[in-house]
């Protein structure tokens, strides 16, 4: 099983202020099977970014992933009040084909 | 647009058994697969598998093999997963997703249900 770890458990910032948080898998994922969700209370995930650097429609381009491999950056490049929640990665590939990240969560300072 | 709407939330005893619907709509029903993916009171995300609509195939998570069946009516445009055995443990949200695979590739999982709320209680 590919196991996805995020960093950290949690991100206490202001906004306005840059967020980075981290992804790495116990073994290497292509950047293509790679993506990232947002979650508020109560609300299902979102989908932020998917296939290294796609973003659905409506996902404002602050939101940016970047590495290889192993690890994975999501960056959010200045928080906004509705940026603050909780963040997952997710792989696609190995066995089981679907695993997530524990999450990282994102709270105001 | 695409929406996928799930059947209401349920209290459920030990031993007993769940269905949960997610009915599609605003999409070609049978050119996505469907998972299912659960979230334990303030935890994270877990998945537990995957239909295709198509041809009936699912696949499932090794730790919910032989608890768990995932059906579809392609008439309905709907998908189904049914949990036997259940135990507290199992109280979760439990939300279907639709899976993209584009050919040129990226994977995601690009809309969710609602999520439904299960409670095993005695």
């Amino acid at each position: 099983e590919i196991v996805l770890t995020q960093s950290p458990g949690t991100l206490s910032l202001s906004p306005g202020e840059r967020a980075t948080l981290s992804c790495t898998t116990s073994q290497s994922v292509s950047s293509s099977y790679l993506a990232w969700y947002q979650q508020k209370p109560g609300q299902a995930p979102r989908l932020l970014i998917y296939g290294a650097s796609r973003r659905p429609t409506g996902i404002p381009d602050r939101f940016s992933v970047s590495g290889s491999g192993t690890d994975f950056t999501l960056t959010i490049s200045r928080l906004e009040p509705e940026d603050f929640a909780v963040y997952y990665c997710q792989q696609y590939g190995g066995s089981p084909p679907v695993t997530f990240g524990g999450g990282t969560r994102v709270e105001i300072k | 647009q695409v929406q996928l709407e799930q059947s209401g939330a349920e209290v459920k005893k030990p031993g007993a058994s769940v269905k949960v619907s997610c009915k599609a709509s605003g999409y070609r029903f049978l050119s996505y697969a469907v998972d299912w993916v659960r979230q334990a009171p303030g935890q994270g995300l877990e998945w537990m598998g995957r239909i295709n609509p198509d041809n009936g195939k699912t696949k499932y998570s090794q730790k919910f093999q032989g608890r768990v069946t995932f059906g579809s009516d392609t008439s309905a445009t709907t998908t189904h997963l049914e949990l036997r055995s259940l135990t507290s443990e199992d109280t979760a949200v439990y939300y279907c997703a639709r899976f993209r695979l584009d050919v040129i590739g990226g994977s995601c999982f690009d809309y969710w249900g609602q999520g439904t709320l299960i409670t095993v209680s005695s």
